[in-house]
């Protein structure tokens, strides 16, 4: 069955500390995959995406996220956090005409 | 100024009631979504929209309902059916289906 597994339910880091997110994908073949940020009470903003091609895909507010095919990851990082970045971040994959599944999600924490 | 707006932002249903939760897109997406959140659980597709006329289930499609008549607009109706209404509700469009999906602020559902 087409999934995406994100093992950790929260992470703390402290302010300007490097961040790592991860994202297991379980799919038959290579999925699109994709990483949104949420806010608390807001809807999903996307921040990358991979299709094919380069496996390191940069998107905005300075995130990162390699695609990994030996180890069906797409974790999502950032040398730097700042406060700002706080929120529940989700990882979803899908493969051409199918839906998007998304991970449960990981809420991360900033503290200064 | 592009973009998918949702109201109400909260809505109040009341037992055996059914509400109907807006979704309107600017952007000329053929595809629509309507998503459920719940903590702890991601995103869970209840009902989509390839284009004007057409839609089709998701994975918890029961005890709601969809209309898509117009390609802007992609109404999702709560019914009393739905025993356990109380989530956030998030619509996305795409470009067409399979493609990066782009999400409205959401609607929180509550019951009395």
């Amino acid at each position: 069955a087409q999934s995406v597994t994100q093992p950790d339910i929260h992470i703390t880091v402290s302010e300007g500390a490097s961040l790592e997110l991860r994202c297991n994908y379980s799919y038959g073949a290579t999925p699109y995959l994709f990483w949104y940020v949420q806010s608390p009470g807001q809807g999903l903003q996307l921040l990358l995406k991979y299709f094919s091609g380069d496996t390191l895909v940069q998107g905005i507010k300075g995130f990162e996220a390699e695609f990994k095919r030996s180890q069906s990851s797409f974790n999502l990082r950032k040398p730097s956090v700042h406060w700002s970045d706080a929120a529940e971040y989700f990882c979803a994959g899908e493969t051409g005409a199918n839906n998007l599944f998304f991970g449960t999600g990981t809420r991360l924490t900033v503290i200064p | 100024d592009g973009g998918i707006t949702q109201s109400p932002k909260y809505l109040f249903r009341k037992e055996g009631q059914n509400v109907t939760l807006s979704c309107e897109q600017n952007l000329n997406h053929d595809a629509m979504y309507w998503y459920r959140q719940d903590p702890g659980q991601g995103l869970r597709l209840i009902y989509y929209s390839q284009i004007v006329n057409d839609f089709q289930k998701g994975d918890i499609a029961e005890g709601y309902s969809v209309s898509r008549e117009k390609k802007e607009s992609f109404p999702l109706t709560v019914t009393s059916a739905q025993k356990n209404p109380t989530a956030f509700y998030l619509c996305a469009s795409s470009i067409w289906h399979g493609e990066t999906q782009y999400f409205g602020p959401g609607t929180r559902l509550l019951v009395l």
